[in-house]
């Protein structure tokens, strides 16, 4: 059974680093073109797209958000971890985790979510 | 940045037919999947490459991409299928997600 995990803090001060860490299983981070990515939605609204990583390294983040996001993968441990620095209170979201590449050709694809973290940014 | 446009809601009666629809620029040439999410709950992808079913989702779920709008058509709708549904497309290295559409079940 395919499961995806996120886990961080619930609540962050403005300023402060993020840190979240999804954690896989039932499937390899070193499968040919398997990949995670990140996505975030504030409450009542849209889901909004921040960062992938394949078992390449190919790397991608969100544009309006790429100067703040850093994603990375450790593969022994099963992980990817996405850091957002600066954070606002404007980044107040449930943070979810998503598996790619497992649906033949179709790489850009998210075919497994977790359940989803919130985390609230306040002072 | 590329844009993926939907419809705010939509409602529909028990047993009659959805579309939902999402524009974007040229997007007959891209692949487009569709999710399916509940209040209180991750999305689930239902329908991925314009047309194409996970295992699990049931066949009245389909789409299509043949021109623009792409369109997701849920067929014999149920009061189980009140949610939010957003199309998604990968351009230019980004994932886009549209804004969402809120399907309403009469």
């Amino acid at each position: 059974q395919v499961t995806l995990k996120e886990s961080g803090p619930v609540l962050v001060k403005p300023t402060e680093i993020l840190t979240l860490t999804c954690t896989v299983s039932g499937f390899s981070l070193s499968n040919a073109r398997m990949g995670v990515s990140w996505i975030r939605q504030p409450p009542g609204k849209a889901l909004e797209w921040l960062a992938y990583i394949f078992s390449n390294d190919e790397k991608s983040y969100s544009t309006s958000l790429k100067r703040r996001l850093t994603i990375s993968k450790d593969t022994s441990k099963r992980q990817v971890v996405l850091t957002m620095t600066n954070m606002d209170p404007v980044d107040t979201a449930t943070y979810y985790c998503a598996r790619m590449g497992a649906l033949g050709g179709y790489y850009y694809v998210m075919d497994v979510w977790g359940q989803g973290t919130t985390v609230t940014v306040s002072s | 940045s590329y844009v993926l446009t939907q419809p705010p809601s939509v409602s529909v009666a028990p047993g009659k037919t959805a579309r939902i629809i999402c524009g974007g620029n040229n997007i007959r040439s891209k692949s487009v999947h569709w999710y399916q999410q509940k209040p209180g709950q991750a999305p689930v992808l239902v329908v991925y490459d314009a047309s194409d079913r996970p295992s699990g989702i049931p066949e009245r779920f389909s789409g299509s991409n043949s021109g623009n709008p792409a369109t997701l058509t849920i067929s014999r709708v149920e009061a189980g299928d009140e949610a939010d549904y957003y199309c998604q497309v990968w351009d230019s290295s980004n994932v886009v997600f549209g804004g969402g559409t809120k399907l309403t079940v009469l």
